[in-house]
């Protein structure tokens, strides 16, 4: 079965510190891949995505991620956080699914706390 | 850029109440989702839908059901809230190949 498995649940860190949050997935087949990130009682706002091309994806607020096809990963890293980084990160992978629709699989995603 | 609104940022329901919570998106995509979402079990989908009248069970449909009917209007009905149903709602439209949200319902059912 297909699955996202977010290796951290928590990603405790120090502002201004360099940050990685893990992602691995499993599937055989082609696959678009996002991160998403909630702030506290908000909905989900896409961060980045990779679809094809190069494999280092640059997002919104400093983020980037690189895909690794052979190690079926894609995870996220930022150089320098700020408190304001402070969120749930979620990682999802979109698949093929019947038809000629595409199914998102979620990670349980990560609590990503940035102190002073 | 699109936007989805769900129409409540809380809601506070009676055990038994039937409750509906709504979802709408302005840039006619077909595809919408509902999803619930609980500390340590992430992202769980209950329903989604293809198309106008169209709806397919998710993950966890149990005690939920759908509406669909226009594009651009998907709502989810809790027949008869249980406390067990007290979660943060999410509605998704599918745009382009990633998924856009609204900003989520805290339903507390007591």
């Amino acid at each position: 079965a297909q699955s996202v498995t977010q290796l951290d649940s928590q990603v405790p860190v120090f502002e201004e510190a360099p940050v990685e949050l893990r992602c691995n997935y499993s599937s055989s087949v082609s696959v678009y891949l996002f991160w998403y990130v909630q702030y506290p009682n908000q909905g989900l706002q896409l961060l980045l995505k990779y679809l094809s091309g190069s494999t280092l994806v640059k997002g919104i607020n400093g983020f980037e991620a690189e895909f690794n096809k052979s190690q079926t990963s894609f995870h996220l890293r930022k150089p320098s956080v700020h408190i304001s980084d402070t969120a749930e990160y979620f990682c999802a992978v979109s698949v093929a699914n019947a038809g000629n629709n595409r199914k998102l699989i979620w990670g349980l995603g990560t609590s990503l706390a940035v102190n002073p | 850029d699109v936007k989805v609104t769900q129409s409540s940022r809380y809601l506070v329901k009676r055990t038994g109440e039937k409750v509906f919570l709504e979802c709408v998106q302005d840039m006619d995509h077909e595809n919408m989702f509902w999803y619930r979402q609980d500390p340590g079990l992430g992202l769980r989908l209950i329903y989604f839908s293809y198309d106008v009248k169209m709806k397919e069970k998710g993950d966890i449909p149990e005690g939920y059901s759908v509406s669909r009917e226009k594009k651009e209007r998907f709502s989810l009905i809790l027949e008869s809230a249980s406390t067990n149903q007290t979660s943060m709602y999410l509605c998704a439209a599918r745009t382009g190949v990633g998924y856009t949200f609204g900003s989520g319902t805290r339903l507390t059912v007591v």
